[in-house]
């Protein structure tokens, strides 16, 4: 049963513009909310998160917003540039599951010059 | 050491046979997380270890599946009679405490093959 379900599997955009990855869940008992990026033959590495607490969280060229009445994230990349060619992915937990995440199956993004 | 040491790289092992992979946590993270990722699937999570409590096994898919984690440390998964659908990349996290509040830090994981 996917809770955390990432609908695009891949996104393509030019260099500069932005990038925007979508997210959806269907735990309303998430209260933490994490993005990941991963590059070929790595682990996945911490980009951004969100506490239920709030619907916007920003760090440098990333800003993540959580709407939850509609139990949905976003990530938003700008300006996109060529290193942030990655999968990215889209992680939950919940109070109950102390430490465990629940992830999605990632949207691979691909920038173009 | 650095990062978070995960081996082998890869495995390609036949049906039937069981199999041993190792992770090698960052020193001083109490935590330890074990997923991994199916062709096309996100990561599904498997097994927790934290400080000397009991792990969560929730994940775990079957009996053949079994972790464990020595002396606070190294933690080895062992899959008994392996399966084709058990073919898949095995990762290994770490972090300071619950994953939610510090993040994990990954390997570069095990990319393990049931021909």
């Amino acid at each position: 049963d996917q809770q955390v379900k990432q609908n695009s599997p891949s996104l393509s955009v030019q260099e500069g513009r932005i990038s925007i990855l979508n997210c959806d869940y269907t735990n309303s008992m998430f209260d933490y909310f994490l993005w990941y990026k991963k590059y070929p033959a790595e682990g996945p590495t911490f980009l951004i998160s969100i506490s239920s607490i709030k619907d916007k969280n920003e760090d440098g060229r990333f800003t993540v917003f959580l709407n939850k009445s509609a139990k949905h994230l976003s990530l938003h990349i700008v300006p996109s540039q060529p290193g942030d060619s990655a999968v990215y992915f889209c992680a939950a937990s919940n109070p109950d599951s102390w430490g465990k995440l629940q992830f999605g199956a990632g949207t691979q993004v691909v920038v173009t010059p | 050491g650095a990062g978070v040491s995960q081996s082998p790289s890869n495995k390609v092992t036949e049906k039937g046979k069981d199999v041993e992979l190792r992770c090698d946590p960052i020193s001083g993270h109490t935590a330890l997380y074990w997923y991994r990722q199916s062709l096309g699937q996100g990561l599904e999570f498997l097994i927790y270890f934290q400080g000397n409590s009991a792990p969560d096994k929730s994940g775990l898919p079957s009996d053949r599946f079994s972790a464990e984690r020595t002396g606070g440390s190294v933690s080895t998964l062992t899959i008994q009679r392996t399966q084709q659908e058990d073919s898949a990349v095995y990762l290994c996290a770490s972090s300071l405490g619950p994953g939610q509040f510090y993040g994990y830090t990954f390997g570069s994981g095990t990319r393990l093959t049931v021909v």
